[in-house]
């Protein structure tokens, strides 16, 4: 079945290290996306992708960064330069064909 | 630019009770129209959508959301709760299908049984 797959689950790091969480899709999507989920701040996004090679910054990208090498992958880094890192993270997939976006199950991010 | 407002961060339903959960929405252009239901430390899961078709519309699991463009509008509803309904609920707008999704801040909905 296709959809997107995020890894690991749960990811523990301590402070002053970078981390890069996984985000892979089968869905033969274009776009790609990266939110942050804090309680009771709903979705904020982080960077986005509409094609490989080429990403844009959304409302909170600064700590962060992504690469999209590849249509099937986007990985995002935390870096030690994000003062709040601990979160969950989501990505999602879109295409012009389809109405929505596609979530994947979310990485959540503690940092000790 | 477009947004959405979910009036009610929390909503307690018993079961078997209706469901409400109220979305209004703002755009310069006719939306696309979406629910998402997200269970705890999961992603969120297309309910339902509005892509200009007929104003009702039916989702998964029972619920359905009416499009009321003159009341800028598009709340969810379920005859009668059941306690798998509890979960935390989004409303988005993209009135251009394209990168620019935006998210209500979501409603969680408590089931009492």
């Amino acid at each position: 079945d296709g959809g997107i797959t995020q890894s690991p689950k749960y990811l523990f790091r301590k402070e002053g290290q970078n981390v890069t969480l996984s985000c892979e899709q089968n869905l033969n999507h274009d776009a790609m996306y990266w939110y942050r989920q804090d309680p009771g701040q709903g979705l904020r996004l982080i960077y986005y992708s509409q094609i490989v090679n080429d990403f844009q910054k959304g409302d909170i990208a600064e700590g962060y960064s992504v690469s999209r090498e590849k249509k099937e992958s986007f990985p995002l880094t935390v870096t030690s330069a994000q003062k709040n890192p601990t979160a969950f993270y989501l990505c999602a997939s879109s295409s012009r064909d389809s109405y929505g976006y596609t979530f994947g199950s979310g990485t959540r991010l503690t940092i000790v | 630019a477009q947004s959405v407002t979910q009036l009610g961060s929390h909503v307690s339903v018993s079961e078997g009770a209706l469901v409400l959960l109220r979305c209004n929405y703002s755009s310069s252009v006719p939306p696309y129209l979406f629910w998402y239901v997200q269970y705890p430390n999961q992603g969120l899961q297309l309910l339902l959508k509005y892509t200009s078709a007929a104003t009702l519309v039916k989702g998964i699991n029972g619920f359905e959301a009416e499009f009321k463009k003159s009341e800028t509008s598009f709340h969810l509803t379920k005859p009668s709760a059941h306690m798998s309904d509890a979960a935390e609920y989004f409303c988005a707008v993209n009135p251009y299908n394209n990168n620019d999704m935006r998210f209500g801040a979501g409603t969680r909905l408590t089931v009492k049984p």
